[in-house]
């Protein structure tokens, strides 16, 4: 079945660091992969995607660049900020009987301090 | 627009009691998720829909959890009777399930539930 894999967290950084949140996933066929981004009390909202093998997603200064032959999709930004403060999920949806069933990670907790 | 909707955002009840959770989804959106989100056990889906239509419950925990679409519009997943080990916060997902798309949800913003 479909999997996907991410680091576990927390993730401490001090603000303007470098963020990389390493996600790998399994999938039959050509999945679409995304990330997900949960501030607290909220529900989750899409921060990028990709479609197709070396697809970059970016929004908000984040990027993620699909790859096939590793079968990864690591969310990367240069610099953060307290506000990016949130649990980042890597997610997969791939198409099953006409659907397109979605399968998330467990979710990294990133705590960035001032 | 409107995005997804759930009521109510926070549920305290009692062990025994009858929960019922609801959802609208986002206008002219065909598939629609239930999930349960805990820390010990991250998200989990329970059930989806397409076009109303239950399609996959495998992930509804027991016989206590049943979920309804009654139309395109509106959505139930109630728990009877509720125990204390299903505290936790309920999503509610809905997308365009159509030739081409990638399958992006779009969440709400969850209902919290304590059972006592």
């Amino acid at each position: 079945g479909n999997s996907v894999t991410q680091m576990e967290g927390p993730v401490t950084l001090s603000e303007e660091a470098f963020l990389t949140i390493n996600c790998t996933y399994t999938a039959t066929g050509y999945p679409s992969l995304f990330w997900y981004v949960q501030y607290p009390g909220e529900g989750l909202q899409l921060l990028l995607k990709a479609t197709k093998a070396d697809d970059k997603g970016s929004n908000k200064g984040f990027e993620a660049t699909y790859r096939k032959e590793t079968t990864s999709f690591h969310l990367e930004k240069g610099s953060v900020q307290v506000s990016d403060s949130a649990v980042y999920f890597c997610a997969l949806s791939a198409a099953s009987g006409g659907s397109y069933i979605p399968t998330f990670g467990r979710g990294t907790s990133l705590i960035v301090h001032p | 627009d409107a995005g997804v909707i759930q009521s109510p955002r926070h549920e305290v009840t009692e062990m025994g009691q009858e929960v019922t959770l609801r959802c609208k989804p986002i206008s002219g959106h065909n598939s629609l998720f239930w999930y349960r989100q805990t820390m010990m056990r991250g998200l989990e889906l329970l059930i989806y829909f397409n076009n109303n239509v239950p399609i996959d419950d495998s992930g509804m925990p027991e016989d206590r959890f049943s979920a309804k679409m009654p139309n395109a519009s509106f959505s139930t997943l109630k728990i009877q009777p509720s125990e204390p080990r299903d505290s936790a916060v309920y999503f509610c997902a809905s997308t365009r399930r159509a030739s081409g798309s990638a399958g992006e949800l779009f969440f709400g913003e969850g209902s919290r539930l304590t059972v006592l």
